[in-house]
C-alpha cells in the first residue's frame, strides 16, 4: 500500500520566519514524483513545488524548497520569509511514472503565518 | 475562466437523491479524476479516466459511478447519496507525462442530510 504521512496536524509560525512541513512516505516503487500542494481557504489546490525521485539535488521554488531524503522516504517543505498569504493547508503527495499517474495525498498541514 | 470548472460548488441533498456532480476543462488535458477531501483524511482518489472509453475505479469507487461524455467533461454521480458521502469533491485533470501538476478544480461541497 501506498502511504504518506504528515504527523503535524497544525503549525503556526511568525510572519517573516521560517518555517518546515515534515512529510514520509512508503512506496515499493523505484520511479515517483513528489508534490506539495497549498489549499488556501478558497479551497483551490495550488503546486507549491515538485520533486523527480531520480533527482537528488533538492527542488527550490522561491521562498519554498525541500529536503528529499529518498533513502529515508522524506520530504519536507520549508518556507521561509513566511507572509500571510502562506495561511492555507499543506497537502505532501506523491504519483508513479506508471498506471493510474494519481496522486496518493497525505492528511495534510494547516499552517498559519501570524503577523 | 477557470481552466477547470466544477458545477455546482456547493449542495445540499437529501438522503436517497440521485446527484451529479459535473466536471469540464478547457485545458486539452486526456486524464481525468475525481477526488474525495474528507476532514484528516487528505484527498482519495473515487475514480479515474484516460479517455472517453477508458474509465477506472478509484480507492473508494462504491457508491459512485461517472462518465466521461466528451475528452472535456468527466462527472460523477451519487445514485442514492447517504450521509457519509458528505464531502468536498474534487475533479483534477492532467497530461499524460507523468511529472507534471495535476490541475484541480474549485471543489463542490456536498452535504447529504
Amino acid at each position: 500500500a501506498q502511504t504518506v504521512t504528515q504527523s503535524q496536524p497544525e503549525m503556526s509560525v511568525q510572519e517573516a520566519e521560517t518555517v518546515t512541513l515534515s512529510c514520509t512516505y512508503d512506496t515499493s516503487e523505484n520511479n515517483y514524483y513528489l508534490f506539495w500542494y497549498k489549499q488556501p481557504p478558497s479551497r483551490q489546490m495550488i503546486l507549491v513545488i515538485r520533486q523527480e525521485a531520480y533527482k537528488q539535488q533538492n527542488a527550490t521554488e522561491n521562498r519554498f524548497s525541500v529536503n528529499f531524503q529518498k533513502a529515508a522516504k522524506s520530504f519536507s517543505l520549508k518556507i521561509s520569509d513566511s507572509q500571510l498569504g502562506d495561511t492555507a493547508m499543506y497537502f505532501c503527495a506523491f504519483t508513479f511514472r506508471t498506471g493510474a499517474n494519481n496522486l496518493f495525498f497525505g492528511t495534510g498541514t494547516r499552517l498559519t503565518v501570524i503577523p | 475562466d477557470a481552466d477547470v470548472t466544477q458545477t455546482p460548488r456547493n449542495r445540499i441533498t437529501k438522503t436517497g437523491k440521485r446527484i451529479m456532480l459535473e466536471c469540464s476543462q478547457t485545458k486539452g488535458h486526456d486524464r481525468m479524476y475525481w477526488y474525495r477531501q474528507d476532514p484528516g483524511l487528505g484527498l482519495q482518489l473515487i475514480y479515474y479516466s484516460f479517455d472517453v472509453k477508458d474509465i477506472n475505479k478509484g480507492e473508494i469507487s462504491d457508491g459512485y459511478s461517472v462518465s466521461r461524455q466528451a475528452q472535456a467533461k468527466f462527472s460523477l454521480s451519487l445514485e442514492s447519496a447517504i450521509p457519509n458521502q458528505t464531502a468536498l469533491y474534487f475533479c483534477a485533470t492532467k497530461v499524460r507525462v507523468t511529472n507534471t501538476e495535476a490541475f484541480f478544480g474549485q471543489g463542490t461541497r456536498l452535504t447529504v442530510v
